[in-house]
């Protein structure tokens, strides 16, 4: 069974600091790997993914993650915060053994709660 | 596009009723997924529904039961309503096979007393 671990329930940074929300899991086959952000009383956003190929992943609104095979990781990083990145985030796996590619059933990790220092 | 819309947004019930959530995917999209979000947590994949069938199910018992529409729309139906229902029921839609990505809908927040 895919599991996944964020560290950290909560991540506090000052404005223009470095973000870095770490992500690890575990599965029997190469996954797809996402991370998705949450703002309060909203759904999920995607913020990227990585599917096959390069394994530095470039999202939206300056995010990126690195996909790291040897140590199980997708650590998602931004190298400046910005107040409207306060929000909740989460990492998902997705295994590519059913063949849906990335539509068949995430497994999310527990969530990592940004909040942004002014 | 509408994108993924849900109904109703807020919903609350006493405990052993039954209730049902909509779901309405993004134009284009042939694949309904369901989450279940309890506060303070991540999502869980309750099941998927491809071509009127479901296709994929977590771990959640029979009380949890689906249904897909021609026109690709969906509902969730729970029976006997515990007060660990009590969650965000999140909608997602994609296309099977050929996109990597799931949109997800605002949720429908489901109170049980």
């Amino acid at each position: 069974a895919q599991s996944v671990t964020q560290l950290g329930s909560h991540v506090s940074v000052s404005e223009g600091a470095l973000v870095l929300l770490r992500c690890n899991y575990s599965s029997s086959v190469p996954p797809y790997l996402f991370w998705y952000v949450q703002y309060p009383n909203q759904g999920l956003q995607l913020l990227l993914k990585y599917t096959t190929g390069a394994t530095l992943v470039k999202g939206i609104n300056g995010f990126e993650a690195e996909f790291k095979k040897s140590e199980t990781s997708f650590h998602l990083t931004k190298p400046s915060a910005h107040m409207s990145d306060a929000a909740e985030y989460f990492c998902a796996v997705s295994d590519q053994e059913d063949s849906g590619g990335g539509a068949d059933g995430l497994t999310f990790g527990k969530g990592t709660h940004l909040i942004i220092q002014p | 596009d509408a994108g993924v819309t849900q109904s109703p947004t807020h919903l609350i019930k006493t405990r052993g009723q039954q209730v049902t959530l909509r779901c309405s995917p993004k134009s284009g999209h042939d694949t309904v997924s369901w989450y279940q979000q309890a506060l303070g947590q991540g999502p869980q994949f309750i099941f998927q529904y491809y071509e009127e069938e479901e296709r994929q199910r977590g771990n959640f018992p029979d009380r949890f039961s689906g249904h897909q529409f021609p026109n690709y729309s969906s509902e969730l139906n729970v029976n006997a309503l515990l007060l660990g229902d009590s969650a965000l029921y999140l909608c997602a839609s994609s296309l099977l096979g050929l996109d990597f990505e799931q949109f997800f809908g605002p949720g429908t927040r489901l109170t049980v007393l």
